[in-house]
């Protein structure tokens, strides 16, 4: 079955304590994203990714980093979290970087920071 | 910039009833549009998208025309159902200098009621 798997669901964390939200997909997609969707804001764009290594900002890249090691993985890291990054956060995947692709959504993280 | 803007919610419509959620947009460049629905604990899926102005998107009885003159992508429904009630996101895709960034509306949540 074709899907984006994020994990965890759900994490109950610290402020400053590193984590990572790993992200894959089994599409063979090149494109790859990440989202926080909080009340009233919709869902912004923190990082995406074109391809294996190439990476660029979302609009909101502040306090996370991404990597693209390889093409199925996206992790997303939270290298000190702060409670402002509690949120619900999306890994998103699409065929190729033609603006007229369709993302695919994983299930979605909600981590609270506390 | 590019931004989306779509209608405040909550929206409750009764079954059967007609459903316009209105979305417009600002873009720099030519946008591909799309339409997402989302459940509750669930990630967004694809409900209907178009490439170029003109184009009609429909799925599952929902329809939504690209307007260029209006910079609109409103969806429509004739007859909704209990199984519509969701939360229902306005998207567009714009090329960037590396790739392509996605802008999403604030959503707008949807109730029908038997």
């Amino acid at each position: 079955e074709a899907q984006v798997t994020q994990n965890p669901r759900y994490l109950i964390t610290v402020t400053g304590k590193k984590l990572t939200v790993t992200c894959s997909q089994n599409m063979n997609h090149e494109y790859m994203s990440w989202y926080r969707q909080d009340p009233g804001l919709g869902l912004r764009q923190i990082y995406y990714s074109m391809n294996v290594e190439v990476t660029d900002k979302g609009d909101v890249p502040e306090g996370y980093k991404v990597s693209r090691k390889e093409k199925r993985n996206f992790p997303l890291i939270l290298e000190s979290p702060s409670p402002n990054q509690t949120s619900l956060y999306f890994c998103a995947s699409s065929l190729s970087m033609r603006e007229n692709q369709p993302q695919h959504f994983g299930d979605g993280t909600r981590l609270s920071i506390l | 910039g590019n931004s989306v803007t779509q209608m405040e919610g909550p929206v409750t419509l009764s079954e059967e009833a007609f459903l316009t959620i209105n979305c417009t947009y600002t873009a720099t460049g030519y946008p591909s549009l799309f339409w997402y629905v989302q459940y509750p604990g669930e990630g967004l899926q694809l409900l209907l998208k178009a490439t170029k102005a003109d184009d009609k998107g429909s799925n599952k009885g929902f329809e939504a025309t690209y307007r260029k003159e209006t910079t609109s992508f409103h969806l429509e429904k004739g007859s909704v159902q209990v199984s519509d009630s969701a939360v229902y996101f306005c998207a567009l895709s714009d090329r960037s200098r590396t790739g392509n960034q996605f802008y999403f509306g604030t959503g707008t949540s949807l109730t029908v009621i038997p």
